[in-house]
Parts: C-alpha cells; structure tokens; sequence
C-alpha cells in the first residue's frame, strides 16, 4: 500500500456519460497530481493541485475538470465521456509543490472503460 | 522544451543475466532524474533518483549515474531476476517547475 488511495479501481460506462475518479493523497502530502495512462499516449499529466488550488495544467481536455478539497482529496470529473477516454486515470502525491526532491508517490490507478 | 527519451522495449532477458535500459534527456538547468518502475496492475513506484550531475541512485540492486556531460541516466542491474518482469519508467523534473517529464516506458521480461 503507497499511502495514496483511488476509488473506484474499475469503472465501465457508456459513452456521453459523466464519471467522478476520487483521490485521497498520502498523509501529509499537499500536492495531488492526475495522470493519464494510455498504450497509444503513454502517461499524460492533466492537472495538478498544490493545498486546495490549481497549481499546472497539462493536457487536460476542456471535458475534464479536477478540484482539490480542504481534507487534500482529490476528484477528476470526467464528463461527455467518448471511447479514446478508456484509460488508466493514477493520482500521485508528494509533500512539496514539485515532487523533484522526494518523488510521487502514486495510487493503484482506476482503470475507465467507455463502451 | 524538456524531453525524455527512452530505448525501444520490450527487452527480453534470461534470468541473472546484465541489465541496462538507456535514458537520455533534454533539459534546461539542472533537472532531478528518476527511475519508476510499474508492476502489472499497479501504479509507478518510485526506484531511484538523482538530483545532481555525478549522483548515483541506487535501490534493490538497480543504479543509474546521472551523467550531466552526456545528458544521460541510463538504468543497469547486475543479475536480473524473474521478478523486476516490469515497465520501467525514466522521468526528470526541472527546479522550480510543476510536472515531471515520462518517458514512454520500456517493458522489461525476465525468463526463468
């Protein structure tokens, strides 16, 4: 167990739909950062969150939304869901703003699959 | 802009034999270089850093030397073992800034 926890671990659902992917960073951790894992695009950072706000942004298309709440949780909103979304969606987290002293630490993933 | 590139997998290896997977970067500054390894059905874990020219990071037998003259930080382990079966990621984060830099991943299998 890394200390990050994401729920659900798996998600199916249909196209056009709208899902929530939650984040609960290692204890401790301010930073919360979401990535996208795909075969064809790799891992693609999409945002993140740094003590409640928006820190960078990476490519995170305008149909994804993210937010960071008091308690440090995260949640990745997904919405208008189209098949190319079927990924692997892994949260990270580390103690300071930028992770390049101590690393990411990273959750288990939650794998999305839009039929 | 800063880049990352890794060598073509899927490398195939007999167990114990020499390993070394390639990283070489483009960078500007001094960037801190990882290595994350991520086993089937899990997250990226973090095996090793460095965070300066000439620093060698080392864990579970892996080691990589961050090379500033070559821009390179290339992973090796002595004597693979079925279990390092895995994808191994190169990463690199620049001072000051928000996002690290993947590589693509290299997948590693190691037959007993």
């Amino acid at each position: 167990d890394s200390g990050v926890t994401q729920t659900p671990k798996h998600l199916i659902t249909a196209t056009g739909q709208r899902v929530t992917l939650r984040c609960s960073p290692r204890s401790g951790d301010l930073s919360v950062y979401w990535y996208q894992q795909s075969l064809d695009q790799g891992l693609q950072f999409l945002i993140q969150y740094y003590n409640g706000e928006e820190r960078a942004k990476g490519n995170i298309l305008e149909r994804f939304s993210a937010q960071q709440f008091p308690d440090l949780h995260s949640e990745l909103n997904l919405s208008s869901l189209e098949l190319g979304d079927s990924a692997l969606y892994f949260c990270a987290s580390s103690a300071t703003g930028t992770g390049e002293t101590y690393g990411y630490t990273f959750g288990s993933g939650t794998r999305l699959t839009v039929v | 802009g800063n880049s990352v590139t890794q060598m073509e997998g899927p490398v195939t290896l007999s167990e114990e034999a020499f390993l070394t997977i390639n990283c070489t970067y483009t960078a500007t500054g001094y960037p801190s270089l990882f290595w994350y390894v991520q086993y089937p059905g899990e997250g990226l874990q973090l095996l090793l850093k460095a965070t300066k020219a000439d620093d060698k990071g080392s864990n579970k037998g892996f080691e990589a030397t961050y090379r500033k003259e070559t821009t390179s930080f290339h992973l090796e382990k002595g004597s693979v073992q079925v279990s390092d079966s895995a994808v191994y990621f190169c990463a690199l984060i620049s001072s000051g800034t928000y996002k690290y830099i993947f590589g693509t991943g290299t997948r590693l299998k190691v037959l007993a």
